[in-house]
């Protein structure tokens, strides 16, 4: 297992398109996690899941942005209608459980503009 | 607390010096408080994970001590070396029954030669 992976690395996409990112998380890893990260602030937490169940949502996060985990294996996060807000960092994790280290995927960075 | 918060934000010192940074958590359903170290163009990478009231950990230069009953964790580097510089991130597995991983902002450790 050669880590955390994420898919794609970059993406630049026009205001109003979908986009969707894929993670590979470490296979044994019960946990996974999404955060978003924009310039001087630490990840923000976007969702996470245990196996295939969404355990939370962040209130923060607008019904334009949706997570499937659906065999409790790769997970992909999808923005709809995407704003030039949501240019960031797109960040997964994964954990077996909530008292072991996370393990971070590169990223996938996207531009909108 | 509602949040986790990090100081500094951000921390210059000179080759040789010793440093410790301050992350502190809400401590009502606390799991387990995690620290990470995140080089420039590299993934988040743990340093340690603590559970216990008054656990201390140390890996090489870098200790870390851990608060639950007043909800703060300090991080200690002794003799910094340039390739300490990097954004030290903590995070709290708790604040809900699924104890999910929030971070603070970061504090920025450069050391200058």
């Amino acid at each position: 297992d050669t880590g955390v992976s994420q898919d794609p690395r970059h993406k630049i996409t026009k205001r109003g398109q979908n986009v969707t990112f894929r993670c590979d998380p470490i296979s044994e890893h019960n946990r996974l996690y999404w955060y978003r990260q924009t310039l001087g602030q630490g990840p923000e937490f976007l969702t996470y899941f245990q196996n295939e169940a969404q355990l939370e949502k962040s209130r923060l996060l607008s019904d334009r942005f949706s997570a499937e985990r659906p065999k409790g294996s790769f997970s992909t996060l999808e923005i709809q209608r995407t704003e030039q807000g949501d240019s960031a960092m797109y960040l997964c994790a994964s954990s077996f459980g909530m008292n072991t280290e996370a393990f971070f995927g590169q990223g996938t960075r996207l531009t909108v503009v | 607390i509602l949040n986790v918060e990090q100081s500094p934000q951000s921390l210059h010192v000179q080759e040789g010096d010793s440093t410790n940074f301050t992350c502190s958590f809400p401590s009502s359903n606390f799991y387990a408080l995690h620290w990470y170290r995140w080089e420039t163009a590299k993934s988040p990478e743990a340093l340690f994970v603590m559970t216990l009231n008054g656990d201390e950990k140390k890996k090489g230069r870098i200790s870390a001590t851990l608060n639950t009953k007043e909800g703060y964790s300090y991080l200690y580097i002794k003799g910094s070396q340039p390739e300490d510089s990097a954004t030290y991130l903590c995070a709290e597995a708790g604040g809900t029954s699924y104890g999910k991983l929030t971070f603070g902002q970061g504090t920025i450790l450069t050391v200058h030669p």
